[in-house]
């Protein structure tokens, strides 16, 4: 069974303070690994795409990572508006779903 | 419209009633997915369109549980003789074709949030 653990399950850090979140998964035969940020009542929204290990992308404050177990987002210089959840999701051959995981909620302290 | 509209945004109804949920996907998007969100736990996958057929139902908890997708475009979800454990944020998400093929990202819909009394 695909299975994605995100930690840590939340996290606070300081304006401008850097980090990075965790997303590890075992899957059989991952066809694509997907960030989304979430605010309070809102739904997902699409960050990134990584398709195989070694692969990273960017977008302003954040990158994304992957290898073959796991996945990293990490956030430079963070400023409170980066304060949402983060989710992770794996999608694999042969099957149309997602499975995510039950996601990072970051607080950016001003 | 310019993104996934989901209704109503928030359904508060009697255990034992049945209930709809709509999405009306992104134009031009063929796939079209269910998922639910409870309190603490990760999006739960529910079923898959593909035009108006629904390869993937595998996801659907019960028998109470359908849904049909009409035109190609709007969705429907309905829970018959709803209970408790049914109260969730309902999220609709669509993407421009199977994404196996032309790896087309999920989006999502702000979703409905069912309170089962």
């Amino acid at each position: 069974e695909d299975q994605v653990t995100q930690s840590p399950e939340a996290l606070r850090l300081q304006e401008g303070e850097s980090s990075s979140l965790n997303c590890s998964y075992t899957v059989s035969g991952l066809r694509g690994l997907f960030w989304y940020r979430q605010d309070p009542g809102k739904g997902p929204e699409f960050l990134f795409t990584l398709y195989s290990a070694g692969e990273e992308k960017e977008k302003e404050r954040l990158k994304a990572t992957l290898t073959k177990k796991e996945s990293f987002l990490h956030i430079t210089a963070p400023k409170p508006e980066d304060s949402a959840t983060y989710l992770c999701a794996v999608g694999v051959f042969g099957n149309e779903k997602l499975t995510f995981g039950t996601g990072t909620r970051l607080t950016i302290i001003p | 419209g310019a993104g996934v509209s989901q209704s109503p945004s928030n359904k508060v109804t009697e255990k034992g009633k049945d209930v709809e949920l709509r999405c009306d996907p992104i134009s031009g998007h063929t796939a079209l997915y269910w998922y639910r969100q409870s309190l603490g736990q990760g999006l739960e996958f529910l079923i898959y369109f593909q035009g108006n057929s629904a390869p993937d139902k595998s996801g659907l908890p019960s028998d109470r549980f359908s849904a049909e997708r009409t035109g190609g475009s709007v969705s429907t979800l309905t829970i018959q003789r709803t209970q408790q454990e049914d109260s969730a944020v309902y999220l609709c998400a669509s993407s421009l074709d199977r994404w196996m093929g032309a790896n087309q990202p999920q989006h999502f819909g702000d979703g409905t949030r069912l309170s089962i009394l």
